[in-house]
């Protein structure tokens, strides 16, 4: 079985700071996404990146798919606090259509 | 448009009880799958199904069955409910499965006591 770890578990930060979410693996994937969960409710996905390299940028959010498409980073700039929630990676397991859930990050963003 | 509808939203269980968790969506999505979220642990897959008819064991599928008769619908029974199956339980669907966008529903809060 793939695993995905993510990195920092938890990270509470000032509003207007940068931060960056990790999420790492030994195994190749096909697909990452990256989900945003509230509480009381199930995720939502935010992004897809499926070519290693690829970078995409959803306002303040950029986010990169590793070259060996085996790990993926999320950056925030200039966090606000609606961005508090649970971020998680879900890599795609290549010739299965299984999705493989990080650990999650728990962000919590203090006016 | 209701996407992902799942019921109950919260349940208590005693051990030994067994009970159908529902999941229905309304978006003719091929691809369905049932999730538990724990604490410190993500999302741990247990059953997907990839059409009616279809469906195959996740990660974590010891204690649960599936069955998968229509397009809507995916329910998830607890044979015998275990405190060890307390937990957060998410339906999720998406149109082909892999690279597509997973669709959840707002979960199940199961405890067994």
């Amino acid at each position: 079985t793939q695993l995905l770890e993510q990195s920092p578990q938890f990270l509470s930060i000032q509003e207007g700071e940068n931060l960056t979410v990790y999420c790492n693996s030994s195994s190749v994937f096909s697909s990452l996404q990256w989900y945003r969960q509230e509480p009381g409710e199930g995720p939502v996905l935010l992004v897809t990146v499926v070519t290693g390299g690829e970078v995409k940028k959803l306002k303040r959010l950029t986010f990169q798919f590793g070259d060996a498409r085996k790990d993926s980073s999320l950056h925030i700039t200039a966090a606000q606090t609606g961005d508090t929630g649970l971020y998680l990676c879900a890599g795609g397991e290549p010739g299965t259509y299984k999705y493989i859930f990080g650990t999650g990050t728990r962000l919590k963003v203090l006016a | 448009n209701a996407g992902v509808t799942q019921t109950p939203k919260f349940q208590v269980l005693k051990t030994g009880q067994s009970m159908t968790l529902q999941c229905a969506q309304d978006m003719n999505h091929e691809y369905m799958s049932w999730y538990r979220q724990d604490p410190g642990m993500g999302l741990r897959l247990i059953h997907y199904s990839v059409g009616a008819g279809i469906t195959d064991q996740g990660e974590v599928p010891n204690g649960y069955n599936v069955s998968r008769s229509t397009t809507e619908d995916f329910p998830l029974r607890l044979l015998s409910a275990a405190p060890s199956q307390t937990s957060v339980y998410f339906c999720a669907s998406s149109y082909s499965g892999n690279n597509s966008p997973l669709h959840f529903g707002n979960g199940t809060r199961l405890t067994v006591t």
